[in-house]
């Protein structure tokens, strides 16, 4: 069964260094979301992507994030400085086109980001 | 008020216990929703779907009353594998625009 990946599984890195996650979105979806988690909140929405553009983002991502999809298969979520409170777990998902109505997102397993 | 709020919990439960838990969400103009789960430090997974009144599968229920903007999932004869948290989601808008999760509900099942 297809599924989305991501990597690094766990990135450590100083306050103030810049950071690339990679995703790989399931191969026929063309809609790609990034999401993040803080340890013990919830899932909070920070962008979302469609034809080679952002097509709505959140209060959090600002301009220390951007994304890319810099070939057909990755997408890529930057933070350009890092902060201790964007230490969290980052999901990237996808999802296909809906032909029901339904717009189930598959999520990638996460990476996991620590900043010291 | 909050876009998902969902009870709490945790619950603690024996096996083959019946188990509920509830959401509420504010945005009336939503036309679908999901129950997914989450194992510990594990991404979220796809439970059900509701888009209508309701939805059964198999050992999972969902329920959903528009007009007092709630929603429901029962789980029957609780398995120790349904330990894990229960995530009510509800997207803005569009199908394809963002989704609102609420905080989850834990649920232990135990021997």
């Amino acid at each position: 069964e297809p599924e989305v990946t991501q990597t690094p599984s766990h990135q450590v890195t100083q306050m103030g260094q810049e950071v690339i996650l990679r995703c790989v979105p399931i191969s026929n979806h063309l809609y790609f979301y990034w999401y993040r988690q803080i340890l013990g909140q919830k899932v909070e929405f920070l962008v979302s992507f469609y034809n080679n553009e952002i097509s709505e983002k959140s209060e959090i991502f600002d301009d220390q994030f951007s994304v890319e999809r810099p070939d057909g298969s990755n997408f890529t979520l930057k933070i350009r400085s890092t902060k201790l409170e964007d230490s969290a777990m980052y999901f990237c998902a996808s999802t296909p086109l809906p032909t029901s109505g339904s717009n189930e997102q598959f999520f990638g397993p996460g990476t996991r980001l620590t900043v010291l | 008020r909050k876009e998902v709020e969902q009870d709490p919990g945790p619950f603690n439960v024996p096996e083959g216990a019946t188990v509920a838990f509830n959401c509420t969400y504010s945005n009336s103009a939503s036309q679908s929703f999901f129950w997914y789960r989450q194992d510990c430090r594990k991404e979220p997974k796809l439970l059900m779907s509701v888009y209508s009144s309701g939805n059964e599968d198999g050992r999972f229920t969902a329920q959903l009353n528009r007009a007092s903007q709630y929603i429901s999932l029962l789980i029957r004869d609780s398995k120790l594998s349904d330990s894990a948290t229960y995530l009510c989601v509800v997207p803005r808008g569009s199908t394809l625009g963002r989704l609102y999760f609420g905080r989850g509900t834990q649920l232990t099942v135990w021997p």
